[in-house]
């Protein structure tokens, strides 16, 4: 399952208040993905990452950023939480073999609640 | 068009039974393709790679139409483990790691 861990599993939050979620990798992947999943939207990019302290916007970044200083950790910070970004965020990591094989693997996901 | 496409279900089919599920993709340079299934509340996990040639694994059959640009995952004698959603996972070519597209998946729920 690629060693992936995230945290925290659960987290409840106001309205306006920064949060940090933390992703955890143990198998020195390059890539890494911030990903978050809303009913009727599917798997969303927000950030992802191309190594240390290389990263890029996804589709729906705005309100969130994310820094990555090691190959094993990669953050996700909501600046000022609001109640859109309820959600559930997950990490994956990319896993990249020969140059043509690709397999993306997931972590366990983070509930996050703001009201 | 959406980039990937699939039809959300769900699909309720009984023990034993074969079921199958097409996706459809708008982009025709896109390089790799996948199933992967996800349980109520848990992560997606990888099922199955999809390869030109069509590959086989156990029950599941998945299966690419590259005139057509669609994937496909057959399900035989499904299981009531089998109950999941399947989600159409879909990489452009060589390069373009960032640009993964997710199907929004179909629910499966196999009925005793």
């Amino acid at each position: 399952d690629a060693g992936i861990t995230q945290s925290p599993r659960h987290k409840v939050t106001e309205t306006g208040t920064p949060v940090t979620l933390r992703c955890h990798q143990t198998e020195n992947h390059r890539y890494m993905y911030w990903y978050r999943q809303d009913p009727g939207h599917g798997l969303r990019l927000i950030h992802y990452s191309y190594g240390v302290k290389d990263t890029d916007k996804g589709e729906v970044s705005d309100g969130y950023s994310v820094s990555r200083s090691k190959t094993e950790d990669f953050l996700l910070t909501l600046e000022s939480a609001t109640s859109s970004q309820t959600s559930v965020y997950f990490c994956a990591i990319m896993k990249v073999q020969g140059g043509t094989s690709y397999e993306q693997y997931f972590g366990p996901g983070t509930r996050l609640t703001v009201t | 068009r959406k980039e990937v496409e699939q039809d959300p279900g769900p699909f309720n089919v009984p023990e034993g039974a074969t079921v199958a599920f097409n996706c459809t993709y708008s982009n025709s340079a896109s390089q790799s393709f996948f199933w992967y299934r996800q349980d109520c509340r848990k992560e997606p996990k990888l099922l199955m790679s999809v390869y030109s040639s069509g590959n086989e694994d156990g029950r599941f059959t998945a299966q690419l139409n590259r005139a057509s640009q669609y994937i496909s995952l057959l399900i035989r004698d499904s299981k009531l483990s089998d109950s999941a959603t399947y989600l159409c996972v879909v990489i452009p070519p060589s390069g373009g790691y960032q640009k993964v597209t997710f199907g929004t998946g179909t629910k499966l729920q196999v009925i005793p």
